[in-house]
């Protein structure tokens, strides 16, 4: 299976600030890498498709990065709304697998 | 444009069965996949399998062989997960979510969730 593995765990922002999310694969996935932003009781919505691409409707301050092992996620300017956990999730091959999260709390 | 449309909450006892109903609806979700993600409490999500809703195949997670069966049911257009044996650790919220075949979009959209509790 391949491994994905987030950093930070969690990080403290305010509104305004610029984040960065990293992910980093066991093995090359290419940019089978997709990225979910999650709220508490909420199923996650998908926010990056394909390591770069914008799903329709997400703000264009969410930005991806990457490919083969390493891919970043970048929130520009960080809004209340972005609070919430992220995962990215590779689709390279079976069993797709998520990250552990990273979780973005007010500072 | 694909709706997926899950039921509330299951409880069910240690060693039991559950079985659990997504209702597709919309253009062109019979062409590509459904899959099954579940988070437990405070944890990521975690991969279950898909099935073709035209094909009718389907792929486990090796975690869930023997466990599991995804069905499609054309007279309802609904796909099932059924999930034997359960274990405390079962205890999840159960989604269903649509990819395209080929996993170059990711998981969307994703079904509200069904709350599955294994207890005794």
């Amino acid at each position: 299976d391949i491994q994905m593995t987030q950093s930070p765990s969690s990080l403290s922002a305010s509104v305004g600030d610029t984040v960065t999310i990293t992910c980093r694969a066991s093995e090359s996935i290419s940019t089978y890498l997709h990225w979910y932003q999650q709220k508490p009781g909420k199923a996650p919505n998908l926010l990056i498709y394909a390591a770069s691409n914008l799903h329709s409707g997400v703000p264009s301050r969410f930005s991806g990065s990457g490919s083969g092992t390493d891919f970043t996620l970048t929130i520009s300017s960080l809004q209340p709304e972005d609070f919430a956990t992220y995962y990215c999730q590779q689709s390279y091959n079976t069993p797709r697998t998520f990250g552990q999260g990273t979780r973005v709390e007010f500072k | 444009q694909v709706q997926l449309v899950q039921a509330g909450a299951e409880v069910k006892k240690p060693g039991a069965s559950v079985k659990v109903y997504c209702k597709a609806s919309g253009s062109s979700f019979i062409s590509h996949d459904i899959n099954w993600v579940r988070q437990a409490p405070g944890q990521g999500p975690e991969w279950m399998g898909w099935i073709n809703p035209q094909s009718h195949n389907t792929g486990y997670a090796q975690k869930f062989q023997g466990r599991v069966t995804m069905t499609w049911n054309t007279s309802i257009s609904s796909v099932s997960m059924e999930l034997s044996s359960l274990k405390f650790e079962d205890t999840a919220v159960y989604y269903c979510v649509y990819s395209i075949s080929s996993g170059d979009y990711g998981f969307d959209p994703w079904g509200q969730g069904t709350l599955v509790t294994v207890s005794s």
